[in-house]
């Protein structure tokens, strides 16, 4: 099966750009996403980024995608105290509609 | 809409107790799945149903056994708790449209088993 890893703990201040970084095994995924988990609640979709594509961006979000080394990223710019969470990768293959996540970062913003 | 609801919200148990973690979903999604979420562990499925009627193992089933009720309704049963399964439990739903495989979640039930 599918392995995702991620940093555990990322702090960074308000107004600065944060990068979370993803590294996964299966090259075969066809979609990678970003969840974010606020505190007390369930994942909710972020972003998400086609294996053909390189870079996705949405408003203050910039997915960039490695397929030679496996490797996803995520920028948020101009972080906000609002972006406090925990942020999971996850990859999508399979035909029944497998979803692999990652062991989650925890992103703390410091005012 | 509701999405994706589940409860109860928390909940103790001593070793050995059993209880059903209910979970129902309200978008007439065909798929369902229960994860659990552990500390420096992610989320990891559990089991999971792909349709009314039909429920496969996840990664971590040992212990759990499931119920797909309805095309609405996935419980999750453990018969026989153990402190191991101390965890915060997730159902969730896969969008057939959309974004594809985006998951919905519900709020979670944070359980605790001594």
């Amino acid at each position: 099966g599918e392995d995702v890893e991620q940093s555990l703990f990322l702090s960074v201040r308000e107004g600065d750009s944060s990068v979370i970084n993803c590294t996964y095994t299966d090259s075969s995924s066809t979609y990678l996403y970003w969840y974010k988990q606020e505190p007390g609640a369930g994942l909710q979709l972020l972003t998400y980024i086609f294996s053909n594509m390189d870079m996705k961006q949405d408003q203050r979000l910039t997915v960039l995608l490695n397929k030679k080394d496996k490797h996803l990223s995520l920028r948020i710019a101009d972080t906000q105290t609002g972006d406090s969470a925990i942020y999971f990768c996850a990859g999508a293959s399979g035909g029944y509609q497998k979803v692999t996540f990652g062991t989650g970062t925890k992103l703390q913003v410091i005012p | 809409n509701a999405g994706v609801t589940q409860t109860p919200k928390f909940q103790v148990l001593k070793t050995g107790q059993s209880m059903t973690l209910q979970c129902a979903q309200d978008m007439n999604h065909n798929s369902m799945y229960w994860y659990r979420q552990d500390p420096g562990m992610g989320l990891r499925l559990i089991y999971y149903s792909a349709s009314e009627g039909t429920t496969d193992k996840g990664e971590v089933p040992n212990g759990y056994n499931v119920s797909r009720l309805n095309k609405r309704e996935f419980s999750l049963r453990l018969e026989s708790a153990a402190p191991s399964q101390t965890s915060v439990y997730f159902c969730a739903s896969p969008s057939p449209i959309g974004v594809y495989n985006e998951q919905f979640f519900g709020p979670g039930t944070r359980l605790t088993v001594l």
